[in-house]
């Protein structure tokens, strides 16, 4: 069955701190999709990132970047010399080519103090 | 571009009262997903569209609630009669393809508040 874990309640950090988001994933398919969705204090629900199952590359989008392992079942996302406008909630989410369903994560509240 | 748009963004209602809550998604995309958030239970899929069809809808509630999609660029939520623990944040989703391989953008949202 599909499960996404997201440990990390609440992190607080201080601006220009570096933080990483953990989130586990399980699945029994081989073929799937990770996310990461963003959801500012506004409400709405942003999207940052997808990734399928056969990339294992990290990526790195200015100064947020994205470690992939299959080996620990992890897609884990860190936010480099944080801003305040980077206070969200950050969730993770999985996708399996074979249920059609998006599974969410319990989400993470990431404040960051000036 | 235009994103997925909602409406309205706030609801208030009382008790027993019909809620609709309207969506229009991201032309040209084939898929159409009610999400409800709260945070008791966090996200949840209420009814997911493929092609104006309704392909799963087991996450619906109760019989109190229905969707419909009557064209590409229109659906609506409908909560007959609503009752308070139906307040939450109904998130509207679409899709180029399916849930299981494609991004979802979401709407704004819209707030609802039953007393």
């Amino acid at each position: 069955a599909q499960k996404v874990t997201q440990a990390q309640t609440e992190i607080s950090v201080v601006e220009k701190e570096d933080v990483t988001l953990d989130c586990v994933y399980e699945t029994r398919d081989t073929t799937y999709y990770l996310f990461w969705y963003k959801q500012p204090p506004s409400g709405e629900l942003v999207f940052l990132i997808r990734r399928n199952s056969f990339d294992e590359q990290n990526e790195i989008s200015g100064r947020y970047s994205w470690n992939f392992q299959k080996s620990t079942s992890s897609f884990n996302f860190t936010i480099t010399a944080s801003q305040v406008v980077d206070s969200a909630v950050y969730f993770c989410a999985l996708s399996e080519r074979n249920t059609d369903k998006l599974i969410f994560g319990t989400g993470t509240r990431l404040q960051v103090f000036p | 571009d235009a994103g997925v748009i909602q409406s309205p963004r706030h609801e208030v209602t009382e008790m027993g009262q019909e809620v609709t809550l309207r969506c229009k998604p991201i032309s040209g995309h084939n898929s159409l997903f009610w999400y409800r958030q709260t945070m008791m239970r966090g996200l949840e899929l209420l009814i997911y569209f493929n092609n104006n069809v309704p392909i799963d809808d087991s996450g619906m509630p109760e019989d109190r609630f229905s969707a419909k999609m009557p064209n590409a660029s229109f659906s609506t939520l409908k909560i007959q009669p609503s009752e308070p623990r139906d307040s939450a944040v109904y998130f509207c989703a679409s899709s180029l393809e399916g849930a299981g391989t494609d991004t979802q953008y979401f709407g704004p949202g819209t707030r609802l508040t039953v007393l």
